[in-house]
């Protein structure tokens, strides 16, 4: 079955830092080029980062860079993403979602996303 | 930066057609994809490429796309269809890549 399952998210202080991960299984997770989008409690959705397939293209949000860090590890059909300096703005349910080819395919948009997980930057 | 704009609500009756608006300066040279999401649950890509249905989403739903309005048509709208949609395109512009709108919450009477 073709899925994305995120893990990692929790209550952490501001200032802290947490990383998430995404467990991919039933595609060839190399192929596809993976994002991360938030939704801020009771909000829309807020594109966060993208990653080429093979991890050499990264892309961010004003609002997260040099904060964020996307991965990739392809051995282990696994997207990373860690936070640093949170911040109570950060808090929101964190989605991964895959692309439906690589980066330089041209196809922008997201055909598989994951249930989420919930980050609490709270003290 | 590239600024999406979409009604906060629309409201129809069962059986009638629901038409949701994404408003951006010459929306219509870009690619427009749109995504259903209902409470508690991940969104879901139910247009892509302005008209595009992937597999497994009813013929109901379809896209178009021209000068500065993308919309999306829910033709013969069921109690099912309620849920929050957003439009979405890929803006290289500035780095923002991608752009979501602020999202419309369809409400079926």
């Amino acid at each position: 079955e073709v899925q994305l399952l995120e893990s990692g998210g929790g209550l952490v202080q501001p200032g802290g830092s947490l990383r998430l991960s995404c467990a991919a299984s039933g595609f060839t997770f190399s192929n596809y080029a993976m994002t991360w989008v938030r939704q801020a409690p009771g909000k829309g959705l807020e594109w966060v980062s993208t990653i080429s397939g093979g991890g050499g293209g990264t892309y961010y949000a004003d609002a997260v860079k040099g904060r964020f860090t996307i991965s990739r590890d392809n051995s282990k059909n696994t997207l990373y993403l860690q936070m640093k300096s949170l911040r109570a703005e950060d808090t929101a349910v964190y989605y991964c979602a895959k692309l439906p080819g690589d980066f330089w395919s041209g196809s922008r948009y997201f055909d598989l996303w994951g249930r989420g997980t919930l980050v609490t930057v709270s003290s | 930066s590239y600024v999406l704009t979409q009604p906060p609500s629309v409201s129809v009756a069962p059986g009638k057609t629901a038409r949701i608006t994404c408003g951006g300066n010459n929306i219509g040279s870009k690619s427009v994809h749109w995504y259903q999401q209902k409470p508690g649950q991940a969104p879901v890509l139910v247009i892509y490429y302005d008209s595009d249905r992937p597999s497994g989403i009813p013929e109901r739903f379809s896209g178009s796309n021209s000068g500065n309005t993308a919309t999306l048509t829910i033709s013969r709208v069921e109690a099912g269809d309620e849920a929050d949609y957003y439009c979405q395109v890929w803006d290289s512009s500035n780095d923002h890549l991608v752009v979501f709108g602020g999202g419309t919450k369809l409400t079926v009477l």
